[in-house]
């Protein structure tokens, strides 16, 4: 069964810092693996995914790496911004297009 | 494009009613849709998925005559909580699948409260 984990669980930056979240899969037979953000009470904005065949995905200030063969991938955000506070979560797609995800990392981004 | 909407965004009913959520998907036909449900403060735990035309295959220690899932038409799917408990408070989230990509598309989240 597949586990996904973050780490950390919850980190507090101040603004302009660049910073790194990490996601650890022990399944490594995925499809791909997608970075999302959520705020609270809200849904799913999907950030970046990347395929198996892919090293690594960049939009913006965000890059995102992917080590298949490890079982890992991190979420690099540049010079961060208040408005990147939310909770970022990583989920990889196996079998069947479902998605296991982790337990995701609750930014804060202070002034 | 690849929006999903769900309905109604949120919820509050008695204990002991039914409730039912709807996903759709606006501006492409989905071949498969999924329901999450996520706990305060936890991560999102898949509950069924469901393919147009058929019965939904439903994810281990979910009661599936609790949670009831039609997938009626590529671009709607909704799920019934049936004789819903102050447990079954929660958020739940529909998310739209395109085979090709590999890829799902997520809805809004619909929040419920059963009193």
């Amino acid at each position: 069964k597949q586990e996904v984990t973050q780490i950390p669980a919850a980190l507090s930056v101040p603004e302009g810092e660049n910073l790194v979240l990490n996601c650890s899969f022990t399944d490594s037979a995925i499809y791909n693996l997608q970075w999302f953000r959520q705020d609270p009470g809200k849904g799913l904005t999907s950030l970046l995914l990347i395929q198996s065949s892919q090293r690594e995905q960049t939009s913006g200030r965000l890059n995102a790496s992917l080590d298949k063969s490890s079982g890992r991938s991190t979420l690099y955000i540049a010079a961060s911004q208040p408005g990147d506070s939310a909770t970022y979560l990583c989920a990889v797609s196996g079998t069947a297009s479902k998605l296991t995800f982790g337990t995701g990392t609750r930014l804060q981004v202070t002034l | 494009g690849a929006v999903v909407s769900q309905h109604p965004s949120w919820v509050i009913c008695k204990s002991g009613t039914s409730v039912k959520i709807e996903c759709r998907s606006l501006d492409f036909q989905a071949t498969t849709m999924f329901w999450y449900r996520q706990f305060p403060k936890q991560s999102l735990m898949l509950m069924a998925t469901s393919n147009e035309g058929s019965k939904a295959t439903y994810e281990q220690g979910v009661e599936k005559d609790k949670f009831l899932i039609n997938h009626a038409s590529l671009t709607l799917s909704t799920l019934t909580v049936t004789s819903a408990h102050p447990e079954d408070s929660s958020f739940y989230i529909c998310s739209a699948g395109l085979a090709a990509y590999n890829e799902q598309f997520f809805g809004p989240g619909t929040r419920l409260t059963v009193l």
